[in-house]
């Protein structure tokens, strides 16, 4: 089974811009959460989409934003980007979403995206 | 969420055993212990997980204490490739899919 990819792999940006970050889960996964690793703040959570619905939330502003398709791949955007959002981006999915904490999580090998 | 403290760091040497502690007192009876961990560069790995019974699986084993306050993370016979982050996280249903890493424990292995 292909595991978690997420594409692009790099992306360099500058202030003001947006970006929108693509994660196709597992074959069968219909969870999909976002994570951003800073050497900062660590790993923090953004945001979990399940069949399509957004089911939980990270303390972000609201340019940080995603979507669910069908298929179950996902999307994150930012808009107006700004230095500190200079980051990896990791995507994560697993079999059962909210309410389900007997599940495990497959993370992807992340998007780094820098802000200049 | 329960929070958790982990050390800082821990060292140990190529096969040998290594036990990684994780305390979490305010975990409620319902909290899942999942254990991830982080190598250089790459995103983070599920380890294993448990709820009350000890766990094994191919890359360790988690002994869970009887009131669930602590966990203990087992790597049975440690290689280079082990050296890495390791986090304990508390998942309960509410936040079943939200991770919520703290600083975790930086594994190193001597050769």
């Amino acid at each position: 089974k292909a595991g978690v990819t997420q594409t692009p792999r790099y992306l360099i940006k500058t202030r003001g811009q947006q970006v929108t970050l693509s994660c196709s889960p597992i074959s069968g996964h219909r969870s999909v959460s976002w994570y951003q690793q800073t050497p900062g703040q660590g790993l923090q959570f953004l945001f979990e989409y399940f069949s399509e619905t957004q089911r939980n939330k990270g303390n972000f502003p609201g340019r940080f934003s995603g979507r669910q398709f069908s298929n179950s791949r996902s999307e994150m955007n930012v808009s107006t980007l700004e230095l500190g959002d200079s980051a990896l981006y990791l995507c994560a999915s697993s079999l059962e979403g909210q309410f389900k904490p007997n599940y495990e999580q497959y993370f992807g090998p992340g998007t780094r995206l820098t802000v200049t | 969420d329960a929070k958790t403290t982990q050390p800082n760091s821990m060292e140990s040497n190529e096969e040998e055993p290594v036990h990684l502690p994780c305390n979490h007192s305010t975990i409620s009876g319902t909290d899942y212990i999942h254990w991830y961990r982080q190598l250089p560069s790459q995103g983070p790995e599920y380890v294993i997980h448990g709820l009350t019974s000890n766990v094994n699986n191919r890359m360790a084993s988690l002994a869970i204490a009887e009131d669930r306050k602590s966990s203990t993370l087992i790597l049975h016979r440690a290689t280079l490739r082990d050296a890495a982050v390791y986090y304990c996280i508390p998942l309960n249903i509410q936040g079943a899919q939200k991770l919520v890493f703290g600083q975790g424990t930086r594994l190193t292995i001597n050769p």
